[in-house]
């Protein structure tokens, strides 16, 4: 099976600019999640998608949005891009088995990032 | 809310010696507990997960964890370390409420002496 797909790898824009990010989860799994990466505040959980709604969020602000559509495929955008958001965005997928405290047992599988550089 | 510390930023090993990576979180109940790696410019592995039963949880890699509810600790050893194991550790907690939310410590990276 292929494994987490995000593209683009690299990415870099100016100030003001938007941008989206794309994840392809591995086939059969229904969950997406996203996780922002940086020096300063290490692994930050952004939203997580599941059957094309959003599930869970973090605390991020208004500009960070994303979607998912009906083959699972995800993308999250940034707009009004800002020098703080250069990072490494992680997309991880999940089977999502079972909902309620089981749903937490779901292994997500992590893509190689999209590394986005603010100028 | 749920939170974990790796307390050690930066481990300096000998190729051939024994490691072991700390980990602490804080949860009201018994967390699910994940350590995952990261080799440069990559994404994270997954090594292993302790969900519930035996404390002593093997992973790929040689890796083991040993969860320890009395220190709240979920610590990541290998006997013998390979230079191939030099790279970035994180553990992970996520609740039982059931939400997909992992919460990382703020990483431990390794790098191995030939």
């Amino acid at each position: 099976k292929a494994g987490v797909t995000q593209t683009p790898r690299y990415l870099i824009k100016t100030r003001g600019q938007q941008v989206t990010l794309s994840c392809s989860p591995i086939s059969g799994h229904r969950s997406v999640s996203w996780y922002q990466q940086t020096p300063g505040q290490g692994l930050q959980f952004l939203f997580e998608y599941f059957s094309e709604t959003q599930r869970n969020k973090g605390n991020f602000p208004g500009r960070f949005s994303g979607r998912q559509f009906s083959n699972s495929r995800s993308e999250m955008n940034v707009s009004t891009l800002e020098l703080g958001d250069s990072a490494l965005y992680l997309c991880a997928s999940s089977q999502d088995l079972a909902g309620g405290p089981q749903l937490a047992k779901n292994i997500q599988y992590f893509g190689a990032g999209t590394r986005l550089s603010v100028l | 809310a749920q939170s974990v510390t790796q307390p050690d930023i930066h481990i300096t090993v000998s190729e051939g010696a024994s490691l072991e990576l700390r980990c602490n979180y804080s949860y009201g109940a018994t967390p699910y507990l994940f350590w995952y790696v990261q080799s440069p410019g990559q994404g994270l592995q997954l090594l292993l997960k302790y969900f519930s039963g035996d404390t002593l949880v093997q992973g790929i890699k040689g890796f083991e964890a040993e969860f320890k509810r009395s220190q709240s600790s979920f610590n990541l050893r290998k006997p013998s370390v390979h230079w191939s194991d030099a790279a970035e550790y994180f553990c992970a907690v996520v609740g039982l409420q059931g939400a997909q939310k992992l919460v990382f410590g703020q990483g431990t990276r390794l790098t191995i002496n030939p």
